[in-house]
């Protein structure tokens, strides 16, 4: 089994405040993926980041994958209330058929 | 643009009914997966299939789940016995290729036993 770890585990900070989301394993993924979640609802894909040192931007969020491919962050740059969700990294072990690890997530609260 | 459909949105049945949860994944993708997330708890695979068949199962799908793509649209997750413990949102992710491809998830359906 490939463990994913995501700290913080709860974040509630300021409109307007950065803030960064670790996804850790002591595994290798062939590729990272991260979504959003929001109550009731499925995942939805942010971003897929594939190759090590890779950093991938989408407005205010920034993803990177580590060297080694065995950690990912997330980080948003001037956190807005809309920002508001559950955070899951899923980590693709590598197989050709696909079976996605899951890290619990990080619930972010952005207050106004 | 294309995504995954499931349907229903919420099932609530009584312990040791069968249920159906159905889905309908995006039309060119070749690769479906099914998933759940208990309450509080992380998502959790289930099975992949490709190619009218079971490519990788875990260990929470044991013989009262079942798989089929009875048409070439839909895909199914049928849980034979329901139990207490199987109430859980569901969901249903699709690929198109191999490899690296992103899996798109469907919205879940919530499964409720009594």
């Amino acid at each position: 089994t490939q463990l994913l770890e995501q700290s913080p585990q709860f974040l509630s900070i300021q409109e307007g405040e950065n803030l960064t989301v670790y996804c850790n394993s002591s595994s290798v993924f062939s590729s990272l993926q991260w979504y959003r979640q929001e109550p009731g609802e499925g995942p939805v894909l942010l971003v897929t980041v594939v190759t090590g040192g890779e950093v991938k931007k989408l407005k205010r969020l920034t993803f990177q994958f580590g060297d080694a491919r065995k950690d990912s962050s997330l980080h948003i740059t001037a956190a807005q209330p809309g920002d508001t969700g559950l955070y899951l990294c899923a980590g693709d072990g590598g197989s050709t058929l696909g079976r996605l690890y899951f890290g619990r997530g990080t619930q972010l609260t952005v207050w106004p | 643009e294309p995504e995954v459909t499931q349907t229903p949105s919420h099932q609530v049945t009584q312990m040791g009914q069968e249920v159906i949860l159905r889905c309908v994944p995006i039309s060119n993708h070749l690769y479906f997966y099914w998933y759940r997330q208990i309450l509080g708890q992380k998502v959790e695979f289930l099975v992949s299939f490709y190619n009218n068949e079971i490519s990788e199962k875990s260990e929470i799908f044991d013989d009262q789940f079942s798989v089929e793509r009875p048409d070439g649209s839909n895909f199914t997750l049928k849980i034979r016995s329901t139990k207490l413990e199987d109430s859980a949102m569901y969901f249903c992710a699709s690929r198109r290729l191999a490899g690296r491809d992103t899996q798109y998830f469907g919205p879940g359906t919530r499964l409720t036993v009594l």
